[in-house]
């Protein structure tokens, strides 16, 4: 398995603009997270879905980030409209949970830069 | 609110010592604590995990060591190598199914 993969690796944005990162989870796996990791807040969990379904959103900073997973295979975060506060990088995470909390694989990672 | 304290935030050691990194967490129930490895631009990867059944748990070089009833739980690094300068951050887990992370602890092993 080519393990968990994000698109884009590198988003430099204005401002205003609207931002979509993407994550494709390990196959099999029925938990996903998104986390935003920064110097000043470390990793902060965002969202996590089980089987596609949106668990726990309390970690969204604001109505602005929104967050969706239409099939086992694919999840997005948006940003609209982006600030420069949101510079971070973003992590998606999957995990295949029995009996309980597991490892959590985490793809690469977006950097995303607002200008 | 559940938190997870880690100590120290930076950690500087000669090569062939021993590194420990220190971890508290506030909610009694968590029953999961993974620890993870992150080189620099890369994602975090885990490098060992123990559950609450259990107080200590090694590979290799690395161990891990949980006091339930302090809340308390480390990282034990021994025979350090330059390969291991990262940062390293626990975790505990909230619920069943996500964690909150410590602030990480930045390694350097000086050669």
């Amino acid at each position: 398995d080519a393990g968990v993969i994000q698109s884009p690796r590198h988003e430099v944005t204005e401002m205003g603009q609207e931002v979509t990162l993407r994550c494709k989870p390990i196959s099999g796996h029925d938990y996903l997270f998104w986390y935003r990791q920064t110097m000043m807040r470390g990793l902060e969990l965002l969202i996590y879905f089980n089987n596609n379904v949106p668990i726990d959103d309390s970690g969204m900073p604001e109505d602005r980030f929104s967050a969706k997973m239409p099939n086992a295979s694919f999840s997005t975060l948006k940003i609209q409209p982006s600030e420069p506060r949101d510079s971070a990088v973003y992590f998606c995470a999957s995990s295949l949970v029995s009996g309980g909390a597991g490892e959590q694989f985490f793809g690469p990672g977006t950097r995303l830069t607002v200008l | 609110g559940e938190n997870v304290e880690q100590h120290p935030s930076t950690l500087s050691v000669q090569e062939g010592d021993s590194a420990v990194i220190k971890c508290t967490y506030s909610d009694s129930a968590s029953n999961y604590f993974p620890w993870y490895k992150q080189e620099l631009g890369k994602r975090p990867q885990l490098i060992i995990d123990i559950r609450s059944n259990v107080g200590e748990k090694k590979d290799q070089r690395i161990a891990v060591t949980l006091n339930k009833t302090a809340k308390h739980f480390s990282l034990h690094i021994t025979e350090t190598q330059p390969e291991d300068s990262a940062v390293y951050f626990c975790a505990a887990s909230i619920g069943t199914y996500k964690y909150i992370f410590g602030t990480g602890t930045r390694l350097k092993v000086l050669a």
